[in-house]
């Protein structure tokens, strides 16, 4: 399996400040044959289903605010928020989808500071 | 609009078993692969297996293997995850996803949407 392993595990960012999430893979997620990195990340609220925010790495769901990105090839990925707001508050989890089983990372847990 | 609705939450004994069900609409229920996730409490997500309703091809994570059977029923556009000799350790939030469809990528995608899960409670 390929494990993925998220830092920090906690994170509080001032709102309007910028929050910056890592996520490493022990193997590449980065697929030659189409040039695209089989990386997602996800926003989970209490109460709610997790979130598709960003897929191949980089591309932002429809419907996400652009101050959502991610960036990273290979087997180190950011997802950044430019400028926090409330409603960011979450548990994020990257996802690998190069091959099943498609391993989630631990989780980043995102607050106010 | 595309929809996944689970039933509801459910309280078991150790030693029973479970089927929960996951209700697709708004799309070809047949062509995607449809999935599985569980977080325990306060715990993380984790990818327990898809499968492919068309020919119900199924992967599992090597973690729930022999534990849990995912199924379909094509004629109702329903999915479902059985979990067999239930634990305590089986307590948990049990998610259903779509996994979108990527042209040449075999079963390879991300999740979305998500049906609203599904809270199973084992206690004696």
């Amino acid at each position: 399996d390929i494990v993925m392993t998220q830092s920090p595990d906690s994170l509080a960012v001032s709102l309007g400040e910028r929050a910056t999430i890592n996520c490493k893979s022990n193997q590449s997620v980065f697929y030659s044959s189409s040039n695209k990195n089989y990386l997602a990340w996800y926003q989970h609220k209490p109460g709610q289903p997790p979130k598709l925010l960003i897929y191949w790495a980089s591309t932002r769901e429809s419907g996400v605010p652009d101050r959502f990105s991610g960036s990273g090839s290979g087997t180190d990925f950011t997802l950044t928020i430019s400028s926090l707001q409330a409603e960011d508050v979450a548990v994020y989890y990257c996802q690998q989808y190069y091959n099943p089983p498609h391993t989630f990372g631990q989780g980043t847990k995102l607050e106010i500071k | 609009e595309v929809q996944l609705v689970q039933s509801g939450a459910e309280v078991k004994k150790p030693g029973e078993s479970l089927k929960i069900s996951c209700y697709s609409s708004g799309y070809s229920f047949t062509k995607y692969w449809i999935g599985w996730v569980r977080q325990m409490p306060g715990k993380g997500l984790e990818w327990m297996g898809i499968l492919y309703p068309d020919d119900s091809d199924t992967r599992y994570s090597p973690s729930f293997q022999g534990r849990v059977t995912i199924s379909a029923d094509k004629s109702i556009s329903t999915a479902y995850l059985q979990l067999s000799s239930l634990q305590a350790s089986d307590t948990a939030m049990y998610y259903c996803a779509r996994m979108t469809k990527i042209v040449g990528s075999g079963s390879s995608g991300w999740f979305g949407p998500w049906g609203q899960g599904t809270l199973v409670t084992v206690s004696s």
